[in-house]
């Protein structure tokens, strides 16, 4: 597509279920980067993909996440039995492979409230 | 792990204008790259300038430019003749030269004021 797409754009959910956040990259990109943005703050980090691996997951804060991403293109980050402080805005962005590059385009996020 | 800072939660500029927004970082490496990004409300996170750590000319994009200083690892972003368009969170990046991942600051809001 033109841009990163990233669905859905808000999420609401109680606290203990699970939740799925989807990436869908721009076509082309290999790298593929989750990261959260939690209010007041800046973006954290959480997971990078080259291709359908995950050479760096350092990023993810429990066990209760985890992501895939399924023919070098679609992401989908999983975090399961919600909390409250998982309330943030989760954003993807995708890019060449980091060796040709460094233009990243982000998608717009999903923010998710856990209430 | 590279740490960047941002010293300023909130600025405000005049229409017309001038603000420098601040942004410092820590690292031993030679080789990375440096970037700012406005956030506005729709939160898609938008490439305002770029600059190569090995490069001593500051990067200039239109009315925004940079004031790289490397030896004290301070990158500000100046933003001449602001607009009410420019008002956005504004966040300094860092990337290592080897590496992928962006390192961000915790942001700058902009208000700009007609």
């Amino acid at each position: 597509g033109a841009g990163v797409s990233q669905s859905p754009s808000n999420k609401v959910t109680e606290k203990g279920k699970d939740v799925e956040l989807r990436c869908d990259p721009i076509s082309g990109h290999t790298a593929l980067y989750w990261y959260r943005q939690s209010l007041g703050q800046g973006l954290e980090f959480l997971i990078y993909f080259q291709g359908n691996s995950a050479p760096d997951k350092s990023g993810l804060p429990s066990d209760r996440f985890s992501a895939e991403r399924t023919g070098g293109s679609v992401s989908t980050l999983t975090i399961q039995r919600t909390q409250q402080e998982d309330s943030a805005v989760y954003l993807c962005a995708s890019s060449f492979s980091p060796d040709r590059g460094f233009n990243y385009t982000f998608g717009s996020g999903t923010r998710l409230t856990v209430v | 792990a590279q740490t960047v800072t941002q010293s300023q939660p909130e600025m405000s500029v005049q229409e017309a204008e001038t603000v420098t927004l601040s942004c410092t970082y820590d690292t031993s490496e030679s080789d990375y790259y440096l970037f700012w990004y406005k956030q506005p409300p729709s939160r898609q996170m938008i490439l305002v300038i770029r600059q190569e750590a090995y490069k001593q000319q500051n990067a200039t994009e239109n009315r925004f430019s940079v004031n790289f200083q490397k030896a004290a690892k301070s990158f500000s972003l100046k933003i001449s003749d602001s607009q009410l368009g420019d008002a956005a969170m504004y966040f300094c990046a860092y990337r290592s030269g080897l590496g992928y991942a962006l390192n961000f600051g915790k942001g700058t809001s902009l208000l700009v004021t007609p």
